[in-house]
């Protein structure tokens, strides 16, 4: 099993200018989220989704959107790239439910975005 | 409000215990965890442990929480050099659109041969 792809690995971009970093999960998983990692920060949740169709915000969300339009797959935007979007993204996805194993998060390798 | 801690840095040398600490401000949490990330990699879960719970034990690793305190720690037994990575924290609580896991900073261990 794959577990969470993210694609692209690694991209740069000018200020301005727009791309989108796809996450698909193979593990049938209903929750699926996009973090952001900077230095001395730790990981801040942008958006969510706790199933097809249903997105929500994080700490974080505002520059990006988000789209969960089949269940294994989910999208995030950087409409008009800032530098300060500069960054390395995970996904992470789990099942649903209260049980601790279901809260455990399975993590892509991450993408790195640099804007000029 | 939502919001963990945890300090930046720990150094030790190898063979020495590691102990790794956390405090959190969100009183309904019911799971917190601890995930390891080394260099170039995503999040790997660690251990976790349940709200109801003031210790848990799996191998070379003990955690402890002080659910009074809001305080988490990671104890490492015989550091070795592999265990050298980044540790968070992280407590799984109830958002207005579903269950979200919210982490701290994390801490950079660094471990000396």
């Amino acid at each position: 099993n794959a577990g969470v792809t993210q694609t692209p690995k690694f991209r740069v971009l000018k200020t301005g200018q727009s791309m989108t970093l796809l996450c698909a999960q193979d593990m049938n998983h209903e929750y699926m989220y996009w973090y952001r990692q900077d230095p001395g920060m730790g990981l801040r949740l942008i958006h969510y989704s706790v199933g097809e169709g249903t997105t929500a915000k994080g700490e974080v969300p505002d520059g990006y959107n988000v789209s969960r339009l089949k269940k294994q797959n989910f999208l995030l935007g950087l409409e008009s790239a800032a530098p300060s979007q500069t960054s390395v993204y995970f996904c992470a996805s789990r099942l649903s439910g209260r049980a601790a194993g279901a809260n455990v998060l399975t993590f892509g390798a991450g993408s790195r975005l640099t804007v000029l | 409000g939502e919001d963990v801690e945890q300090s930046l840095f720990l150094s030790v040398r190898e063979g020495d215990s590691s102990v790794i600490n956390c405090t959190y401000t969100d009183s309904s949490s019911t799971y917190l965890y601890w995930y390891k990330q080394e260099p170039g990699a995503g999040l790997q879960l660690l251990t976790y442990i349940f709200s109801n719970m003031d210790m848990k034990q799996d191998q070379r690793l003990t955690v402890l929480l002080n659910k009074k305190d809001k305080h988490l720690s990671l104890r490492i037994a015989d550091t070795q050099t592999g265990d050298s990575a980044i540790y968070f924290c992280a407590e799984s609580i109830r958002g207005t659109g579903g269950f979200k896991t919210i982490f701290g900073a994390g801490t950079r261990l660094f471990v000396k041969a």
